[in-house]
């Protein structure tokens, strides 16, 4: 069964400064990995996703995210953080099947002017 | 598209009390999938559809909690009766096989009294 794992549930970095929001996956074969952003009282919104292909990948608002298959991560990062970046953000693996997403506990971000 | 519609977007309601969430998924998705989400157990997966056919309702809590999806553009998860343990914000979310990625409706947020 796959599962996800999301070591901090904050992290707290300075506007201007690079961000890094951790993650880390376990699944059987090749994984599909996710990030969302929720904002307060808001649904999930999709930022990026990698399936095959290019290790780093590059979402909305600047985000990306690494794919390092031999330490089955999937981290999120942005090269400077603004204050709106301040949300919830959640992690997602699903295996190569149409299962559903299994979702991360989440990681909550705060943005400090 | 308007994305994912739910209604209502609060709900406070008593103890004993049925109550019914609704959903509308994006047009031309054939999967549809309820969560519920906590602070206490974060975001929970309660059932999924797949072509208006349940697929997996494992994560549906106790026999109190239903759900149905009549054609491909409505579901609906209902509760009776309604227990103060099940106040939390339920999202709805849809997805499109092979887009892999699933898309959030804005949620309703549930307080039984």
């Amino acid at each position: 069964a796959q599962s996800v794992a999301q070591p901090e549930d904050q992290v707290n970095v300075a506007e201007g400064n690079p961000l890094t929001v951790k993650c880390t996956y376990s699944v059987s074969g090749n994984p599909y990995l996710f990030w969302y952003v929720q904002y307060p009282n808001r649904g999930l919104q999709f930022l990026l996703k990698y399936i095959t292909g290019d290790n780093l990948v590059k979402g909305s608002y600047g985000f990306e995210a690494e794919f390092n298959k031999s330490q089955t991560s999937f981290h999120l990062k942005k090269p400077s953080a603004l204050v709106s970046d301040s949300a919830l953000y959640f992690c997602a693996v699903r295996d190569e099947g149409n299962t559903p997403l299994v979702f991360g506990k989440g990681t909550r971000l705060s943005v400090i002017a | 598209d308007a994305g994912v519609i739910q209604s209502p977007r609060h709900e406070v309601t008593e103890m004993g009390q049925e109550v019914t969430l609704r959903c509308k998924p994006i047009s031309g998705h054939d999967y549809l999938f309820w969560y519920r989400q906590t602070m206490m157990r974060g975001l929970e997966l309660l059932i999924y559809f797949n072509n208006n056919v349940p697929i997996d309702d494992s994560g549906m809590p106790e026999d109190r909690f239903s759900a149905k999806m009549p054609n491909a553009s409505f579901s609906t998860l209902k509760i009776q009766p309604s227990e103060p343990r099940d106040s939390a914000v339920y999202f709805c979310a849809s997805s499109l096989l092979g887009r892999h990625e699933q898309f959030f409706g804005p949620g309703t947020r549930l307080t039984v009294l």
